[in-house]
């Protein structure tokens, strides 16, 4: 079932421009991860933000969680055309979950140069 | 290093057929997983594997998907009697830890038409 719900579906910027997207979950966690999907195939790993963080910063790319809302943003700063792609939040499903991660629907990002 | 391969990229299948997609891990990731994704669509879990325990295997759609991990290494996935609706990028992923939810790292799909 699904876990994660990103918002926009589409997003559409300027190269220089910041993008943001976000992510809601349903049910406790104890991390939330964000990967970015290049052309429908292979998953790239950005960034894993752990229940009791709150936000956390790698190169251009700032995530920040809010668990009593169930929800994560991803902040991509200075765009480039480079980063043209889908976005996608996955969680686990909390407690003793197994290891499987819960994707959502994604979010298709286009930087117009 | 060799990050996770999967094999075919492509397969064109004719509707019945079965069909058996490939999927070789980082070494010594402990933990193997299959994720179906449609068109447009996020990622569906399938299966997944953690060292020598059995698999889980909740997510699989149907009696005709079936994998097998042989030696905790390479997996196979197994569609029997592919039908239409089986058309969709199979992806493998797999991680250092098993039973703990980290980072997965995934490889480049294969991408399976059935007609």
């Amino acid at each position: 079932s699904q876990q994660g719900e990103e918002d926009p579906q589409a997003l559409s910027i300027q190269e220089g421009e910041n993008a943001t997207m976000n992510c809601s979950y349903k049910t406790s966690i104890n991390n939330l991860q964000w990967y970015r999907q290049n052309s429908g195939r292979g998953l790239v790993h950005l960034i894993l933000i752990r229940s009791n963080e709150r936000e956390k910063h790698s190169g251009r790319l700032r995530v920040t969680l809010d668990t009593s809302k169930k929800s994560s943003s991803l902040l991509i700063t200075a765009s480039r055309a480079a980063d043209t792609a889908s976005y996608f939040c996955a969680t686990d499903a909390g407690g003793g979950s197994q290891g499987n991660l819960i994707f959502g629907k994604g979010t298709k990002l286009s930087v117009k140069p | 290093g060799a990050g996770v391969s999967q094999s075919p990229s492509n397969k064109v299948t004719e509707k019945g057929k079965d069909v058996e997609l490939r999927c070789d891990p980082i070494s010594g990731h402990t933990a193997l997983y299959w994720y179906r994704q449609s068109l447009g669509q996020g990622l569906e879990f399938l299966i997944y594997f953690q060292g020598n325990s059995a698999p889980d295997k909740s997510g699989l759609p149907s009696d005709r998907f079936s994998a097998e991990r042989t030696g905790g290494s390479v997996s196979t996935l197994t569609i029997q009697r592919t039908q239409q609706e089986d058309s969709a990028v199979y992806l493998c992923a797999s991680s250092p830890l098993a039973g703990v939810t980290d980072t997965q790292y995934f490889g480049p799909g294969t991408r399976l038409t059935v007609l």
